[in-house]
């Protein structure tokens, strides 16, 4: 079966740190994989997505067959990056839909 | 619009009662998707929408669970003869994409179903 699995359901790093938020996934074809962010009182957002090989908000995450992962890392976490973050798996066989991991809490701390 | 437009907000409702929560997707967006958030899960996906059609319904936990969407725009989630383990957060979502080419989903605020 199609899973993620997102190991941390918190992660606390200080502000200036590196941040590295786990994503593995289970699919035998080829993936399409996003992470989505939910900021306090706001809803769900496209963070990022692996086709698309960009930075944003200073955040990356490479797509790594081998490993089925799909980590996303930040060099220097900042306070606003405070948020909830979701990986996802889209295209399941050609389904549409999006498949989400559990979530990682993550706080920045002053 | 501004974006994905879900109604109520909060819903609650007493065991065995009928509930309809409502999406209002981003005007011209195709898709529309249904996903159930259990407190503290990440989203589990219901039903899928192109146009009017439902093209996917196997997400939906039972046959208590029916969505439509008659005019291809507006779409309903009602659930019928309501249980406590129906309590969770229904988003809803919509993007652009009509064949296989790859459209971000654009996701609603999410109704706060409480089932007493």
């Amino acid at each position: 079966a199609q899973r993620v699995t997102q190991p941390e359901k918190l992660l606390s790093v200080f502000k200036g740190a590196p941040v590295e938020l786990k994503c593995n996934y289970s699919y035998s074809g080829s993936p399409e994989l996003f992470w989505y962010v939910q900021y306090s009182r706001q809803r769900l957002q496209l963070l990022l997505r692996h086709i698309s090989r960009e930075s944003i908000k200073g955040f990356t995450a490479d797509l790594n067959k081998g490993e089925t992962s799909f980590h996303l890392k930040k060099p220097f976490a900042q306070e606003e990056d405070s948020a909830m973050y979701y990986c996802a798996l889209h295209k399941i066989q050609g389904a549409q839909k999006l498949v989400f991991g559990q979530g990682t809490r993550l706080t920045i701390n002053p | 619009g501004a974006g994905v437009s879900q109604s109520p907000r909060y819903k609650v409702a007493k065991r065995g009662q009928d509930v309809a929560l409502r999406c209002d997707p981003i005007s011209g967006h195709v898709s529309l998707f249904w996903y159930q958030q259990a407190l503290g899960q990440g989203p589990e996906f219901l039903t899928y929408f192109q146009n009017e059609a439902q093209l996917d319904k196997s997400g939906l936990p039972s046959d208590r669970f029916f969505a439509e969407r008659p005019e291809g725009s507006v779409s309903t989630l009602k659930i019928q003869r309501t249980q406590q383990e129906d309590s969770a957060v229904y988003l809803c979502a919509s993007s652009l994409s009509r064949t296989e080419s790859n459209q971000p989903q654009h996701f609603g605020d999410g109704t706060r179903l409480s089932i007493l």
